[in-house]
This record gives C-alpha cells, sequence and structure tokens, in this order.
C-alpha cells in the first residue's frame, strides 16, 4: 500500500524467542496503529501512537511492547513469543484524530509461532 | 462487550445482486462510521464512510444507510460482482483527541458468479 511498509511479509519463530515487527510510513501522520486479525475476531488494537515517544495500550497488549522513536517508524516486539501469537499483524496510520480521518493499513505480517 | 456487532457473519450472493450488511453499535457518542473492504492477503482500506447527520450516502454501486434512533448502519452493494468478494468491517468512532476506530469482526461475502 501506497505510503505505508510492514516487514518482514512473514516470518516463522519459535516459542519463546524475541521478534520485532516494522511499519515504517512516508505519509508524515501523526497516528500510527498495530491490530492483529484472528479468525472470529476481527480486528483487535494491541498498541497505538498519537506521536514520536507517545504510546498507549489497546485491548490486547499483554505480551507486546511497541516503540517509535521516529514519526516515520512504529515497532511492535514480542518479548516472548508465544503459539497465541501467531497471527496476522497489520499496521494503520492516520493523518489525524483516529476516526474522523479513515485509517491506510499496510499489507500485513504474516506470524507463525511453532 | 462488544460495541460494534455485524451481522450475518457471512453472506453469499448471486452475480447482479443485492448484497446488505448490516451494523449496530452501542455507544451514542459514535459519530463517524466507515466501513473498510479487505481482499486476501491485503490490509483493509476504507470503503465509505457517513457521519450521522446524512441518513444515507452513496458511492457508485456502494450505499450506507444510517439509522441513528436504532443505532444501526448498513452497507448495500447493488448489482454486486465477483470482485466484490472481500471481507468488509464496519466500524465507529467518537470525536475527541486521540480517538480510536473500534471494529466489527468482519463478515465474509461471497458473490457466485
Amino acid at each position: 500500500d501506497a505510503g505505508i511498509t510492514q516487514s518482514p511479509r512473514h516470518k516463522v519463530t519459535e516459542t519463546g524467542t524475541p521478534v520485532t515487527l516494522r511499519c515504517h510510513q512516508t505519509e508524515n501522520h501523526r497516528y500510527m496503529y498495530w491490530y492483529r486479525q484472528d479468525p472470529g475476531h476481527g480486528l483487535r488494537l494491541i498498541h497505538y501512537s498519537y506521536g514520536v515517544k507517545d504510546t498507549d495500550k489497546g485491548e490486547v497488549s499483554d505480551g507486546y511492547s511497541v516503540s517509535r522513536s521516529k514519526t516515520e517508524d512504529f515497532l511492535l516486539t514480542l518479548e516472548s513469543a508465544t503459539s497465541s501469537q501467531t497471527s496476522v499483524y497489520f499496521c494503520a496510520i492516520s493523518e489525524g484524530t483516529g476516526g474522523h480521518y479513515g485509517y491506510t493499513f499496510g499489507s500485513g505480517t504474516r506470524l507463525t509461532v511453532v | 462487550q462488544q460495541q460494534v456487532k455485524q451481522s450475518p457473519q457471512s453472506l453469499i450472493v448471486q452475480k447482479g445482486g443485492i448484497s446488505i450488511i448490516n451494523c449496530a453499535y452501542e455507544n451514542t457518542a459514535f459519530d463517524y462510521f466507515p466501513w473498510y473492504q479487505q481482499f486476501p492477503g491485503k490490509g483493509p482500506a476504507l470503503l465509505i464512510a457517513i457521519r450521522p447527520d446524512v441518513s444515507e450516502k452513496k458511492e457508485g454501486r456502494f450505499t450506507i444507510s444510517f439509522n441513528k434512533s436504532a443505532k444501526q448502519f448498513s452497507l448495500h452493494i447493488m448489482d454486486s460482482q465477483p470482485g466484490d468478494s472481500a471481507t468488509y468491517f464496519c466500524a465507529a468512532a467518537k470525536s475527541g483527541a486521540n480517538s480510536k476506530l473500534t471494529f466489527g469482526k468482519g463478515i465474509t461475502l461471497s458473490v457466485r458468479p
């Protein structure tokens, strides 16, 4: 998707290992979000950021941490990956107050924890 | 508590038919209601959105109908095409600093040729 890139696109990792997913944007948008998508659960918010070094928890934040040291990058870290964290992870960006400007989503990272 | 509920859970429609997806919300403070469309292997993309000052918004074959008193809004896809086969998410948000979208669980639409 234009302006937002997620890496890696696919990753297989072992239980107990740390994993970092990267979201990079070129739109200079203030707001960034990390979601996970699982069958039957839809999109669930993990963490979000409303500016450099300003982050907050979403509804499913346990086991995840984030960092945003630059406007363009939002990192999601699984401190010690578990099988329950096998999922598709999406990053999204928003120009203004999240709800009224629409979100632009990345193409996702498919993470498998074995 | 699920603040945004979609129905049905899945939908199969014949080509040329009308697809109707419903969404109900809990929070009366919500004042922005978008629909997102997601194709396999892709991220969701904004399809169409409405605010409660209007009861209907149309963009091409896609129409949102909004019923404030019932706290419901729906997506209508006219002349459904196989290319419309995707997952559709409704969402809602309220005004205010750092407001975030609350998404429904999504429904899978299959349009048969």
